[in-house]
């Protein structure tokens, strides 16, 4: 079955520093990849997400890139705070595919340090 | 509009008990997807169901099952309780089987003892 791998595991950055979570993925007919924080004790929060028809889209300070030729997607924030400290999960979907559902990596814990 | 909300919060159960959670999408939204989140193996999807039936299913026991209303709302049993049930519930609602983006609610704890 689809399977998304996500690294690093931890991550932990001065405040201002950027940071680069990678995701890949194994289905080919994926075409939409969503990222999600997830702040201690809260729910998943959509924070940017992209398809397929698009190689790149920036939302202030985050930005989410896709190259669907190697099957990976990237996560990039630039001028880190501390309340970017959270898990960030990527997942994947084949919208249009017999399985609609979101497929996730195990998660990023981002922790900035001021 | 008002998101995606989930009750109850908090359950403890006791091992062999069977639990019933409920979710209520944002208004409008049709489809509802159940998710499991546990430290080890972190977000595993349970099922969807769209207009009262299930769309497709995850790679979860029998004792895990769902049904949705007529007004959308969801619920999801899980009976025979084991330890390994302990996680937090995540539903997540999107507009139909058609929209890209799901909205979680804040998830149900529940811890079998």
């Amino acid at each position: 079955g689809e399977n998304v791998e996500q690294h690093p595991s931890t991550l932990s950055v001065q405040e201002g520093d950027s940071a680069v979570i990678k995701c890949t993925y194994s289905d080919s007919a994926s075409n939409y990849f969503p990222w999600y924080k997830q702040e201690l004790g809260k729910r998943p929060q959509l924070i940017i997400d992209i398809r397929s028809n698009v190689g790149e889209k920036k939302d202030q300070r985050i930005a989410v890139t896709l190259n669907k030729t190697a099957k990976h997607f990237s996560l990039h924030i630039t001028e880190t705070q501390p309340e970017d400290s959270a898990v960030y999960f990527c997942a994947d979907l084949n919208q249009g595919g017999s399985q609609g559902n979101l497929i996730f990596g195990k998660g990023t814990k981002l922790s900035v340090k001021p | 509009k008002a998101g995606v909300t989930q009750t109850p919060r908090y359950l403890i159960k006791t091992r062999g008990q069977q639990v019933t959670l409920s979710c209520s999408p944002i208004s409008g939204h049709r489809s509802v997807s159940w998710y499991q989140q546990t430290p080890g193996q972190g977000l595993q999807f349970l099922f969807e169901y769209f207009s009262e039936t299930q769309r497709n299913k995850g790679n979860f026991p029998g004792r895990f099952s769902g049904r949705q209303f007529s007004n959308s709302r969801s619920e999801m049993n899980v009976s025979t309780l084991e330890l390994g049930d302990s996680a937090l519930y995540l539903c997540a609602s999107r507009e139909g089987v058609d929209g890209f983006t799901q909205y979680f609610g804040p998830g149900t704890r529940l811890t079998v003892l």
